[in-house]
């Protein structure tokens, strides 16, 4: 059963435009949420995060949102620009506990087309 | 060289060899990892190392076996895999041991893609 959940294997979003990617959870004992990249033929990299203490978080054309009532975050890309065209993976973190509680989800495939 | 990096980055094996694969990182972390990605599935985490010690083995089938020398250095020893164990093999390393504070985050190598025939 998994713990975190993309439920949209891919994404097609227009350059320019607003890129909305999503996330749902099943357990409230996650404190600490992250997105990651990932390019073809690459490993993935850290995006932005989230503290469950906060509902957001901004970092230039990235932002998360996070909805714990409702157990789902959200990662808006504006404007969405070509090189956004990746592998989005959505994680949550167990506190203070060991790595194998850092658990992913299956990803979502952002296309930007112009 | 920075960051993480990984050999080889594909690699072909029957199912009676053996092979390793090797990770390194420059950042000075003191935790180590190996995922495995199959397709249209969330990354697995398999072993974690926290200063040259395994602290995590996710049940992982005893054909695979890690080795960790030093904080810098993370091989992953295969032994008559399974054509199912084929997937993208990611290594990363994080400053501590599960993400300990909030702003530590885990670095990915490139991963090496394994075709088990």
């Amino acid at each position: 059963d998994q713990q975190v959940k993309q439920n949209s294997p891919s994404l097609s979003v227009q350059e320019g435009r607003i890129s909305i990617l999503n996330c749902d959870y099943t357990n409230s004992m996650f404190d600490y949420f992250l997105w990651y990249k990932k390019y073809p033929a690459e490993g993935p990299t850290f995006l932005i995060s989230i503290s469950s203490i906060k509902d957001k978080n901004e970092d230039g054309r990235f932002t998360v949102f996070l909805n714990k009532s409702a157990k789902h975050l959200s990662l808006h890309i504006v404007p969405s620009q070509p090189g956004d065209s990746a592998v989005y993976f959505c994680a949550a973190r167990l506190p203070y506990s060991s790595a194998s509680k850092i658990i992913f989800g299956s990803g979502t495939r952002l296309s930007i087309r112009p | 060289e920075t960051g993480v990096t990984q050999t080889p980055r594909h690699l072909v094996m029957g199912m009676t060899n053996k092979k390793s694969l090797k990770c390194e990182q420059h950042l000075g972390h003191n935790a180590m990892y190996w995922y495995k990605q199959s397709a249209k599935k969330p990354l697995e985490l398999m072993f974690v190392y926290n200063f040259k010690e395994q602290t995590e083995n996710n049940s992982v089938p005893s054909r695979f076996s890690p080795e960790c020398p030093n904080s810098s250095h993370l091989f992953l020893h295969l032994h008559t895999l399974q054509p199912e164990d084929s997937a993208l093999y990611l290594c990363a390393s994080s400053q501590y041991w599960g993400l300990a504070v909030s702003r530590d985050t885990q670095y990915f190598g490139p991963g090496t893609r394994l075709t088990v025939l």
